[in-house]
């Protein structure tokens, strides 16, 4: 079965502790990217990635890292997270980076306290 | 900057009822896309539209490309209780390598 797995699916942490949010596809997809989802502002891109060791910052990138060692991974990194960084996440994939459409994780939902 | 506007932000509706969501952009886009997401998943592709003025149906829900190349609407008919979500929009402006704009979404509520 095609799949965009995160985990954690929940966390809840406090400012400054170091944390990372992983995502693994099994599509062979290309292209993966990291969105985050608030109330009003729909998804807005953190970081995207074209092909392994390729990564570009997106609309939001600030306080995050990515990696992108092999295809079906690509980490979330919150060096030191802020409680603006209270947010609902979602990993992306796509067969193609120019065009082609996206498929969803399940989200994770990480609270900074 | 790009704006992609959708409306309405929420929608509470008796089953049975048609419903009209619709998404318009400053500036032309050459792809637009249709999402779900149901309550505590991820989005999920309902329908693709390539070409202006393309309509498209997918059961109940038919969506269309405006002629524009601004805008979109999706029409979900005869509404049932697992039609509750929130539906997204996403667009790809020509200028774009892939990238997708996405609308703040529109919140279904379906009452029976």
């Amino acid at each position: 079965e095609a799949q965009v797995t995160q985990n954690p699916r929940y966390l809840i942490t406090v400012t400054g502790k170091k944390l990372t949010v992983t995502c693994s596809q099994n599509m062979n997809h290309e292209y993966m990217s990291w969105y985050r989802q608030d109330p009003g502002l729909g998804l807005r891109q953190i970081y995207y990635s074209m092909n392994v060791e390729v990564t570009d910052k997106g609309d939001v990138p600030e306080g995050y890292k990515v990696s992108r060692k092999e295809k079906r991974n690509f980490p979330l990194i919150l060096e030191s997270p802020s409680p603006n960084q209270t947010s609902l996440y979602f990993c992306a994939c796509k067969r193609d980076p120019w065009t082609g459409e996206l498929f969803f994780g399940e989200g994770s939902r990480l609270t900074v306290l | 900057g790009q704006q992609l506007n959708q409306s309405p932000q929420s929608m509470f509706i008796q089953e049975g009822e048609d419903v009209s969501m619709n998404c318009t952009s400053s500036s032309i886009f050459n792809t637009w896309l249709w999402y779900k997401q149901d309550p505590g998943e991820g989005p999920v592709l309902l329908i693709a539209l390539y070409k202006a003025g393309e309509l498209t149906s997918n059961g109940r829900l038919t969506a269309q490309f405006g002629i524009t190349r601004k805008d979109s609407f999706l029409n979900i008919s005869a509404s049932i209780p697992s039609d509750v979500g929130i539906y997204f929009c996403a667009g790809r402006h020509t200028d774009s390598w892939g990238k997708l704009q996405f609308g703040a979404g529109t919140q279904v509520v379906v009452t029976p």
